[in-house]
């Protein structure tokens, strides 16, 4: 089944230390995006990238860094920069960059940071 | 830029009773509009879209939203509500020029009682 994943589901970390969130898809999209979901927020965009080896912040990119290396994978480090990392990211993807494509997420992954 | 609102944070129902989550646009083209909903703790699933056409637009797990222009809405509607379908709506809008990106609301939490 085509689809994307997101590992793990629950990642704890102490302050200070960067983490790195993985997120694959076997959809053959081109376009992949990271959101921070936090209580009453909605989604926020923090990165996209259109194709391989090219990527753009979002709105909130401080603190974070993407790689786009191959066409399926798309991972986010969270740096000790980020000040309040503590979230629920979600990883998404969509056909191309039309207007109306819509986009498949990921079960998310919950990262905790003490 | 595109904005959307959804008016309400929370909305009680009845198990049965009919539903309409709102969700108004703000872009001054014609938007391309989606509904996506997500259960705790999960990833969203698109629900309907609309981009041209007919502006009722029939989804998934029986839900339905009508676009309307002169009111800048997007509604989302089910004429009876299941306990499985307390959860999270998010309306998104994506519009021409610009960013392709979508713009998501910050959801509506959904509330079901036996």
């Amino acid at each position: 089944d085509g689809g994307i994943t997101q590992s793990p589901k629950y990642l704890f970390r102490k302050e200070g230390q960067n983490v790195t969130l993985s997120c694959e898809q076997n959809l053959n999209h081109d376009a992949m995006y990271w959101y921070r979901q936090d209580p009453g927020q909605g989604l926020r965009l923090i990165y996209y990238s259109q194709i391989v080896n090219d990527f753009q912040k979002g709105d909130i990119a401080e603190g974070y860094s993407v790689s786009r290396e191959k066409k399926e994978s798309f991972p986010l480090t969270v740096t000790s920069a980020q000040k309040n990392p503590t979230a629920f990211y979600l990883c998404a993807s969509s056909l191309g960059d039309l207007r109306y494509d819509e986009q498949y997420f990921g079960p998310g992954t919950r990262l905790t940071v003490t | 830029a595109q904005s959307v609102t959804q008016p309400d944070i929370h909305i009680t129902v009845s198990e049965g009773a009919s539903l309409e989550l709102r969700c108004n646009y703000s872009y001054g083209a014609t938007p391309y509009l989606f509904w996506y909903v997500q259960s705790p703790g999960q990833g969203l699933q698109l629900l309907l879209k609309y981009f041209s056409g007919d502006t009722l637009v029939q989804g998934i797990k029986g839900f339905e939203a009508e676009f309307k222009r002169s009111q800048s809405s997007f509604n989302l509607r089910k004429p009876s509500v299941h306990w499985s379908d307390a959860a999270e709506y998010f309306c998104a809008v994506g519009a021409l020029g610009g960013s392709y990106i979508p713009t998501f609301g910050r959801g509506t939490s959904l509330i079901v009682h036996p």
